[in-house]
């Protein structure tokens, strides 16, 4: 199975800020990588797919790059509805698997 | 529009069996390219992928818990299910159901969820 490492695992920002997140696979996912974004009590929703193809509907400041084992999300100026948890998920092999997650909270 | 939406018990004994329903409308499990995924999520931790059911049937697990789970369809009722067996308290969780298409192998759009606790 790939194991799927986020990090940091959390991270304080204000609005404005660039944001990276990290997400590295235990092997090669190509760039079968996608980014969800998830708000306390509610679903995932996909920002990103294929490492770098975002979803439509979603703000041009997100931005995913990477190849590999090793992908970014990049947020590029923070909002504050930006602020919430961040998930990768490798689509690569089956079984699926995701990152731990990135908690980005107001500094 | 794409629509899921996941049904079940909220509250399960340990040792019983799991049964969830996920009814879905704007697109047919029956059309190519078509797949439904289960994913669970504990309190404050992380997504967990659990299965696939796709258009032609074929059907993917969990690794470590295939031995526990099932998944199956009914096509003319837009209806997939999962079931579990043997539920334990850590499985308290979270449950998604989740579209997906073979076109680029991600999850586009998701139910609510429903809570399942288990606990005697």
């Amino acid at each position: 199975d790939i194991q799927m490492t986020q990090s940091p695992s959390s991270l304080s920002a204000s609005v404005g800020d660039r944001v990276t997140i990290t997400c590295r696979a235990s092997q090669s996912v190509s760039t079968y990588l996608n980014w969800y974004q998830q708000k306390p009590g509610t679903a995932p929703k996909l920002l990103i797919y294929a490492a770098s193809s975002l979803q439509s509907g979603v703000p041009s400041r997100f931005s995913g790059s990477g190849s590999g084992t090793d992908f970014t999300l990049t947020i590029s100026s923070l909002q504050p509805e930006d602020f919430a948890t961040y998930y990768c998920q490798q689509s690569y092999s089956i079984p699926y698997s995701f990152g731990q997650g990135t908690k980005l909270e107001i500094k | 529009q794409v629509t899921l939406r996941e049904s079940g018990p909220a509250l399960v004994k340990p040792t019983q069996t799991l049964t969830l329903t996920c009814t879905f409308s704007g697109f047919s499990l029956g059309t190519g390219g078509m797949c439904v995924n289960w994913i669970r999520q504990p309190p404050g931790k992380a997504l967990e992928w659990l299965a696939r059911i796709d258009w032609d049937d074929d059907k993917y697990y969990s690794t470590s818990l295939k031995t526990r789970l099932t998944i199956s369809r009914d096509t003319s009722k837009n209806q997939v299910v999962l079931t579990m067996t043997n539920m334990d308290p850590v499985d308290t969780a979270t449950y998604y159901c989740a579209r997906m298409k073979s076109s680029g192998w991600y999850v586009d759009c998701w139910g609510q969820g429903t809570l399942v606790t288990v606990s005697s």
